[in-house]
């Protein structure tokens, strides 16, 4: 499996603000996908991350809210834009596929705790 | 729509008993499931898969059972350990999809 972790752990922001979240591998992925956790709900995907392209969006989540960077086969961003008190989740950064090796599992980060005031 | 559903919230299990957790899926196509166990402030740690081919896969405590025809999946801890306390979530891909969707969840609580 893949070593991934993400920046920050947890934020506590004020409405109308912007935070990036980051998330690191340590070996090169094909796949990297951003995940939301509300509060006593279950994981929903927010959108997969392309290397060197747009980032493709699950129904309900839009690039102007939710902007992705996908610079290299090891790292990502998710920026949630003009905050509200209903983006407060957690966030999760999930890989799959390490270059060279055939998997069907996806493996997590450690998630980032969000708060908006 | 809720594709994968997991019905009950919350399951209390004796120590060295047996603890069965299920997955109920209406998504016909779906055709790779797999359970993910998540400890408070933590990610999911992946724990068990199987393909729609099978219907059943073993590792170690773990088993994890496919009965198709009902769209039903199950996990089965035994014995179970005070460690086994955690979230579970039941997890299904769509053919040729590489996202997954996630169940709600159950709370697994190991009593000594």
């Amino acid at each position: 499996s893949a070593v991934i972790s993400q920046k920050p752990s947890r934020d506590i922001c004020q409405r109308g603000t912007s935070l990036t979240i980051q998330c690191q591998v340590d070996s090169q992925v094909t796949m990297m996908f951003w995940y939301r956790q509300q509060p006593g709900q279950s994981l929903t995907l927010i959108a997969t991350a392309n290397q060197g392209s747009e980032a493709t969006y699950e129904s309900g989540f839009v690039i102007d809210k939710f902007p992705i960077s996908r610079p290299n086969l090891t790292f990502s961003t998710l920026t949630v834009s003009n905050m509200s008190p209903e983006d407060s989740s957690i966030y999760l950064c999930s890989v799959e596929g390490l270059v060279g090796l055939e998997y069907n599992e996806q493996f997590f980060g450690p998630g980032t705790r969000l708060t908006v005031l | 729509d809720q594709q994968v559903k997991q019905n009950s919230p919350s399951l209390s299990v004796q120590e060295g008993r047996i603890s069965i957790l299920n997955c109920d899926y209406t998504n016909s196509m779906f055709d790779y499931f797999l359970w993910y166990k998540k400890y408070p402030a933590e990610g999911p740690t992946f724990l068990i898969s199987i393909s729609s081919i099978k219907d059943k896969n073993e590792d170690g405590r773990f088993t994890v059972f496919l009965n198709k025809s009902a769209k039903h999946l199950s996990l089965h801890i035994v014995p179970s350990q005070p460690g086994d306390s955690a979230v579970y979530f039941c997890a299904a891909r769509p053919q040729g999809a590489q996202k997954l969707v996630f169940g709600q969840g159950t709370r697994l609580t190991i009593n000594p």
